[in-house]
């Protein structure tokens, strides 16, 4: 059965810190990976990650996927208030039919 | 353009009772995928639609779910003789197609059994 393990569960910080999330994942015939903020319901879309070793950025935001380590990181830099949410990631194979989630970091910034 | 949109956002009925959530998908996105999310839980995937069959329903819980989408736009899912259990916020999210394609989800549907 396909896993994704996300840590920690929740982090608080303060505003203009830098934070690292973490994914591990064990998905069978693994495509690619996915990172989501979910606010309040709708989980918004942040990065695809299909190769190994190659950074994605927006912004403040960046991504790296080690397929050989089965893992990944969501950075966060100079972190605001507005960053405060549940980043979710989930994997999906191959057959593209699901994604499997990680339970999420719970981030908080405070002011 | 528009995202994809669920209604009711909240829907609180009594155990025993039948419930339908719609899901408006993204315009000319084949793929449609259901999950729910419990309370401090990752999204758990319920079923995928390609088109108008269901291609994948092996996330169902059991027989009392079912979700179709008739004309390959909108979805339905429905549950019948609600238990407490079933209380948790179902998500939608379409994609152009299956493969390599992002999923972009809805706003969620909050079902509470009382």
């Amino acid at each position: 059965e396909d896993k994704v393990v996300q840590s920690p569960l929740s982090l608080v910080v303060h505003e203009g810190d830098t934070v690292t999330l973490n994914c591990s994942y064990e998905v069978t015939n693994f495509r690619s990976l996915l990172w989501y903020k979910q606010e309040k319901k709708a989980p918004t879309f942040l990065f695809m990650l299909t190769s190994s070793g190659i950074e994605k950025k927006s912004g403040r935001l960046s991504s790296i996927l080690d397929k050989k380590e089965l893992f990944s990181i969501l950075n966060i830099t100079a972190t605001q208030t507005g960053d405060s949410a549940v980043y979710l990631c989930a994997g999906i194979d191959n057959a593209g039919n699901m994604l499997t989630f990680g339970g999420g970091t719970r981030l908080m910034v405070k002011p | 353009g528009a995202g994809v949109s669920q209604t009711p956002s909240n829907k609180v009925t009594e155990k025993g009772k039948y419930v339908e959530l719609r899901c408006d998908p993204i315009s000319g996105h084949t793929a449609l995928y259901w999950y729910r999310q419990s309370l401090g839980q990752g999204p758990e995937f319920l079923i995928y639609f390609q088109g108008t069959g269901a291609a994948d329903d092996s996330g169902l819980p059991n027989d009392r779910f079912f979700a179709v989408r008739p004309e390959g736009s909108v979805s339905t899912l429905k549950i019948q003789r609600t238990e407490r259990g079933d209380s948790a916020v179902y998500l939608c999210a379409s994609s152009w197609d299956r493969v390599a394609d992002t999923q972009y989800f809805g706003p969620g549907t909050r079902l509470t059994v009382l």
